[in-house]
């Protein structure tokens, strides 16, 4: 079975940092594009950032370029968000999400966490 | 970056009910297209990639169409576990962009 965990959220004040984990099991991570997808309370879904397999090409939204860092470490099978300069608009539930796969330079949430909850507040 | 529109926002709809939900991309995105259902509380599921093909485990009155710029998910009879709310996203190219979902509600 296919299971996703986030842990590392919490209450953050504004230009302060926090790294978000994955950690995954049940399937082969190393053979997965992954991302993390953010949701503020009461909105809808917005993509963060993506990575490849292989970590070797990373991708950010706009809105976190410069500030947030995605990557991973395969041999622990877990997915990393280093997030810093936070500001209160970053305050969101973060998910991180496997792809569903079999289409190249491509990515759909096949697979997801529950969320970590990122609070960014004085 | 593709602009994801999704109409429309919210529909009221009652149980045996057809429903159509389209999402327009603001350039071509090919059939790169995939839709997610999302209940309160919980994580958003997969339900069409590929713009019309059915993932696994997922009813079959949940179908996708279109191409290019224009999409639609049909729900053919509503049952009452598919009051939640719809997203479209399109896997074209980063960044990757959602739609702004569409709430179904209850009549």
């Amino acid at each position: 079975e296919v299971q996703l965990l986030e842990s590392g959220g919490g209450l953050v004040q504004p230009g302060g940092s926090l790294r978000l984990s994955c950690a995954v099991s049940g399937f082969t991570f190393n053979s997965y594009d992954m991302s993390w997808v953010r949701q503020a309370p009461g909105k809808g879904l917005e993509w963060v950032s993506g990575i490849s397999s292989n970590g070797g090409a990373t991708y950010y939204a706009g809105s976190v370029k410069g500030r947030f860092t995605i990557s991973r470490d395969n041999s622990k099978n877990t997915l990393f968000l280093q997030m810093s300069s936070l500001r209160a608009d970053d305050t969101a539930l973060y998910y991180c999400a496997k792809d569903r796969g079999g289409y190249s330079n491509s990515w759909s949430g096949g697979n997801w966490g529950q969320g970590t909850l990122v609070t960014v507040s004085s | 970056d593709v602009q994801m529109t999704q109409s429309p926002s919210s529909l009221s709809a009652s149980v045996g009910d057809r429903v159509t939900i389209t999402c327009r991309a603001s350039q071509s995105i090919s059939y790169f297209l995939t839709w997610y259902q999302q209940k309160p509380g919980k994580a958003p599921n997969l339900l069409i990639y590929a713009a019309s093909s059915l993932q696994s485990g997922v009813p079959s009155r949940f179908s996708g169409s279109g191409s290019g710029t224009d999409f639609t998910l049909t729900i053919s009879s509503l049952q009452p576990e598919d009051f939640a709310t719809y997203y479209c996203q399109q896997s074209y190219t980063t960044p990757y962009t959602f739609g702004q979902g569409t709430k179904l509600e209850i009549k």
